[in-house]
C-alpha cells in the first residue's frame, strides 16, 4: 500500500544540525521530495531525489536515500530560526500517473 | 513570474451552503492540482488536470465536490452542500508537466460552521 510516515516533532538549538526522517512503503517510488510549509503558506519544494540516487546535497540541505530500508532523511546544517516550519516528505510513483503521496509532516522547532 | 494565485484566502460558511474556490496557475503550466489539507496532516490529492482534462479524480467526493478547468488555465473547485468535515485548507498547485516541480498557492482556509 501507499504510506509515508514521519515523526511529528523535532526540536533543535540554533546552529545545530537537524535531521528529519521519513519512511515510505512503495518500492516503485520514482521521486522523493521534501517540502517546507511555513504558517499560513503553501508548500515550498526544498529538494527532491530520484530513486536511483543515494544522496543529494544542496547548500545546507543533504538528502539521504536508503532504498533497501525505504528510508529518506533530510539534514539541515547550521539550523536557523527561519528554518522553523513543517517539513513534508512525499513520494511519487510512476504507476498511477505519478500520484504524489505526502506524509503528515514534521514540525521543526529551532530554539535560539 | 507570478506564483499560483488562489482566492479567497479565507472562507467561513454555514453547513449545507455552497462554496467555490478559484485558482490561477503559473502561466505555461499544463498540470494543475487541487489538494485538501486537514489540520495536522499532509495534503491529499483531490483532482489533477492535464490541460483541461481531469486525469485523476479518484479521490474527489463526487457527490458534493466538482471541479472544472475551462480552457486549460484557471480552475474552480466547488462544494455543494458543504459539511462540517469539509473544514480544511484547499491548496492549488501547478507544474509544467506532471513529473516536474509543483508550485503551490497559499491555499484557501475553509471553515464550515
Amino acid at each position: 500500500g501507499e504510506d509515508v510516515e514521519q515523526s511529528l516533532f523535532l526540536s533543535v538549538r540554533e546552529g545545530d544540525s537537524s535531521v528529519i526522517n521519513c519512511t515510505y512503503t512503495d518500492s516503485s517510488s520514482t521521486y522523493l521530495y521534501w517540502y517546507k510549509q511555513e504558517p499560513g503558506a503553501g508548500l515550498q519544494l526544498l529538494t527532491y531525489i530520484f530513486s536511483n540516487m543515494d544522496m543529494k546535497q544542496d547548500q545546507r540541505l543533504t538528502v539521504l536515500l536508503n532504498k533497501k530500508d525505504k528510508h529518506l532523511s533530510l539534514r539541515i546544517a547550521d539550523t536557523q530560526t527561519g528554518d522553523s516550519a513543517i517539513y513534508f516528505c512525499a513520494e511519487s510513483m510512476e504507476t498511477g500517473g505519478f500520484k504524489t503521496i505526502f506524509g503528515a509532516g514534521t514540525r521543526l522547532f529551532v530554539k535560539a | 513570474e507570478a506564483g499560483v494565485v488562489q482566492s479567497p484566502r479565507y472562507k467561513i460558511i454555514e453547513k449545507k451552503q455552497p462554496v467555490a474556490f478559484w485558482c490561477n496557475p503559473i502561466s505555461g503550466h499544463n498540470t494543475l492540482y487541487w489538494y485538501r489539507q486537514n489540520l495536522g496532516q499532509g495534503p491529499e490529492l483531490l483532482i489533477r488536470y492535464e490541460n483541461e482534462e481531469a486525469v485523476d479524480d479518484s479521490q474527489l467526493p463526487k457527490d458534493r465536490f466538482s471541479a472544472e478547468r475551462l480552457k486549460g488555465v484557471d480552475s474552480t473547485l466547488k462544494i455543494q452542500p458543504a459539511e462540517l468535515g469539509d473544514s480544511a485548507v484547499y491548496l492549488c498547485a501547478s507544474s509544467r508537466e506532471e513529473v516536474t516541480e509543483a508550485f503551490f498557492g497559499q491555499g484557501t482556509r475553509l471553515t464550515v460552521v
